[in-house]
């Protein structure tokens, strides 16, 4: 059984520019969390879809913004970079909370 | 406003020794609380998932017990290994009718000494 899949591994990008990440949940998982992890800050919350609504949301300014397709998949978009937002994105999947979430290996972002 | 707290934030201890990490949290309406382990870098693994009317849950050589109303619970680790080396995380979830997040704690940092 595949697990949580998260693409690219590896992200380096520039201030201002705007970065796509990608998150494939486990089969039959519809529910797909977002989460920023910095060294100062620990896990972050960002948001969280389920059969393509946002369900919930974290403190964050607006250019960080997310959306869920038909099939699960997740994406998350961050615009106008900031070296603020270097940190390891991570994402979770779960078919419910009764079951827990299982994570994925994340993306590191780096903003240069 | 849940607040999870794990104590110590960091722990070294020899190889073969039994050890104990923490997990508090503030309010005692949760629906689940799952411990994961992470490796530098990487995500995070599931280790132990306990749901809100369970008291104990064990895989391994890895035991959680959560007690809701005192708003604790414990990773228990036997017989610890190198390998064991990692950060362990808890995660509370809030009641499905409660439109909270899921709240992770900082972490504790884990170093077994060979």
């Amino acid at each position: 059984k595949a697990g949580v899949t998260q693409t690219p591994r590896y992200l380096i990008k520039t201030r201002g520019q705007q970065v796509t990440l990608s998150c494939s949940p486990i089969s039959g998982h519809r529910s797909v969390s977002w989460y920023q992890q910095t060294p100062g800050q620990g896990l972050q919350f960002l948001f969280e879809y389920f059969s393509e609504t946002q369900r919930n949301k974290g403190n964050f300014p607006g250019r960080f913004s997310g959306r869920q397709f038909s099939n699960s998949r997740s994406e998350m978009n961050v615009s106008t970079l900031e070296l603020g937002d270097s940190a390891l994105y991570l994402c979770a999947s779960s078919f419910t909370g009764f079951r827990g979430y299982t994570f994925g290996s994340g993306t590191r972002l780096t903003v240069v | 406003k849940q607040e999870v707290t794990q104590i110590p934030a960091a722990l070294s201890v020899p190889e073969g020794e039994n050890l104990v990490l923490n997990c508090s949290f503030t309010d005692s309406a949760i629906y689940n609380l799952q411990w994961f382990r992470q490796d530098p870098g990487k995500g995070l693994t599931s280790l132990l998932l306990i749901q809100s009317s369970q008291r104990e849950q064990t895989s391994g050589r890895l035991n959680a017990s959560l007690d809701k109303s005192s708003g604790r619970s414990t990773l228990y680790i036997a017989a610890s290994q190198p390998g064991d080396s990692a950060t362990y995380l808890c995660a509370v979830r809030p009641p499905e009718n409660r439109d909270d997040k899921i709240i992770f704690g900082k972490g504790t940092r884990l170093h077994i000494l060979p």
